[in-house]
């Protein structure tokens, strides 16, 4: 079975800082990872997605998250925060790219503080 | 394109009232998804239609039914509903081939039942 863990469903950094979203899965096969961006009172966005190749993903808004095999990982990072980038933010793992299988991480809302 | 549109945006039920939550796409994708968004729980797949005239129970199926109408259209059936069914329901869609993989999320209702 599959499943998605992050770590931490709130946390908060000051406008300027390292953000760091972490997202750990278990699989018994090599996944496809997303993340997601969810703005109040709005649907999801995708913000990157790993499928093959480069493990270092660069995605919309200045995100990056990278792939670790080794780890079981693919944490979210941004060099520096921005007031904008307040959100919910959700991990999600598929193991094909077929239908029925997008498996989501509970989410971590995001605060910047100014 | 308007992407993933849904209808209705908000709606309050009594126990025991019915309704339809209507999803439409104009990506010609051939898989779409309905979940559901609980604080805390992430995104839980309801049902999903992998092409037309095919459907599919997800991970919380119970208290739900879905049409695939045509390729455009899908949409989620509640035939009684209970107050654990107070929910923001997204509707999805995907093209399940090549390399673009990602769902693409619509607006979401938000459901209250009294």
């Amino acid at each position: 079975a599959q499943s998605v863990t992050q770590l931490g469903s709130h946390v908060s950094v000051s406008e300027g800082a390292l953000v760091l979203l972490r997202c750990n899965y278990s699989s018994s096969v090599p996944p496809y990872l997303f993340w997601y961006v969810q703005y109040p009172n709005q649907g999801l966005q995708l913000l990157l997605k790993y499928t093959t190749g480069a493990t270092l993903v660069k995605g919309i808004n200045g995100f990056e998250a990278e792939f670790k095999k080794s780890e079981t990982s693919f944490h979210l990072t941004k060099p520096s925060a921005h007031m904008s980038d307040a959100a919910e933010y959700f991990c999600a793992v598929s193991l094909f790219s077929g239908a029925n299988n997008l498996f989501f991480g509970t989410g971590t809302r995001l605060t910047v503080i100014p | 394109n308007a992407g993933v549109t849904q209808t209705p945006k908000f709606q309050v039920l009594k126990t025991g009232q019915s309704m339809t939550l209507q999803c439409a796409q104009d990506m010609n994708h051939n898989s779409m998804y309905w979940y559901r968004q609980d604080p805390g729980m992430g995104l839980r797949l309801i049902y999903y239609s992998a092409s037309e005239g095919t459907t599919d129970k997800g991970e919380v199926p119970n208290g739900y039914n879905v049409s695939r109408l045509n390729k455009r259209e899908f949409s989620l059936r509640l035939e009684s509903a209970a107050p654990s069914q107070t929910s923001v329901y997204f509707c999805a869609s995907n093209l399940v081939q090549g390399a673009s993989y990602e769902q693409y999320f619509g607006p979401g209702t938000r459901l209250t039942v009294t």
